[in-house]
């Protein structure tokens, strides 16, 4: 089955410790994006990249890096510049931002980060 | 500066009834209009769609409707089912300038459907 997975399901790292998302998708989708779910707000774009070996800021990149080596995978890393870094991160996927921008975004689970 | 709003943060509705659920946004670049379905500890899951095109969308129990000179999008649930039950976020999608391909959600509206 085709899918994006994110992983783990729940992280846990002390403050001023930097922490690396997994997200792996064999949708075989040129675009990938993380978001953020915070209570009340909905979900905002932290980054996102339309291919390989390129990626753009989202709304609220500040404290965040990711990087686009290979398709399948998007991992996101928040740094200890990161001031709120408590929240439910998801990773999406979609055909293509482009031409495809009419593609939905496929979305994993998720991943509870929780940074005390 | 929120762009897509869902200014109900709840719904409650009996089984069987109709489930309305609004969202208004404020930037004319978007053309594309997402509804998504979110469970507890979840992803959110798409449920339908609408071109800027198009004033209305079916499917199945779902319908969408646009209104675009006010702004105002509406996801129909009927007959509403205990399984609706979760957090509906409405999602819009730029085609121009630094918002093309992305998308921006709204807050969400979480639907309780009682048996």
């Amino acid at each position: 089955d085709g899918g994006i997975t994110q992983s783990p399901k729940y992280l846990f790292r002390k403050e001023g410790q930097n922490v690396t998302l997994s997200c792996e998708q064999n949708l075989n989708h040129d675009a990938m994006y993380w978001y953020r779910q915070d209570p009340g707000q909905g979900l905002r774009l932290i980054y996102y990249s339309q291919i390989v070996n390129d990626f753009q800021k989202g709304d609220i990149a500040e404290g965040y890096s990711v990087s686009r080596e290979k398709k399948e995978s998007f991992p996101l890393t928040v740094t200890s510049a990161q001031k709120n870094p408590t929240a439910f991160y998801l990773c999406a996927s979609s055909i293509e931002s482009g031409t495809g921008r009419n593609s939905p975004l496929h979305f994993g689970n998720g991943t509870r980060l929780t940074v005390t | 500066d929120q762009q897509v709003k869902q200014n109900s943060p709840s719904l409650s509705v009996q089984e069987g009834r109709i489930s309305i659920l609004n969202c208004d946004y404020t930037n004319s670049m978007f053309d594309y209009f997402l509804w998504y379905k979110k469970y507890p500890a979840e992803g959110p899951t798409f449920l339908i769609s609408i071109s800027s095109i198009k004033d209305k969308n079916e499917d199945g129990r779902f319908t969408v409707f646009l209104n675009k000179s006010a702004k105002h999008l509406s996801l129909h649930i009927v007959p509403s089912q205990p399984g609706d039950s979760a957090v509906y976020f409405c999602a819009a999608r730029g085609w121009g300038g630094t918002s093309y391909g992305k998308l921006t959600f709204g807050q969400g509206t979480i639907l309780t459907v009682h048996p």
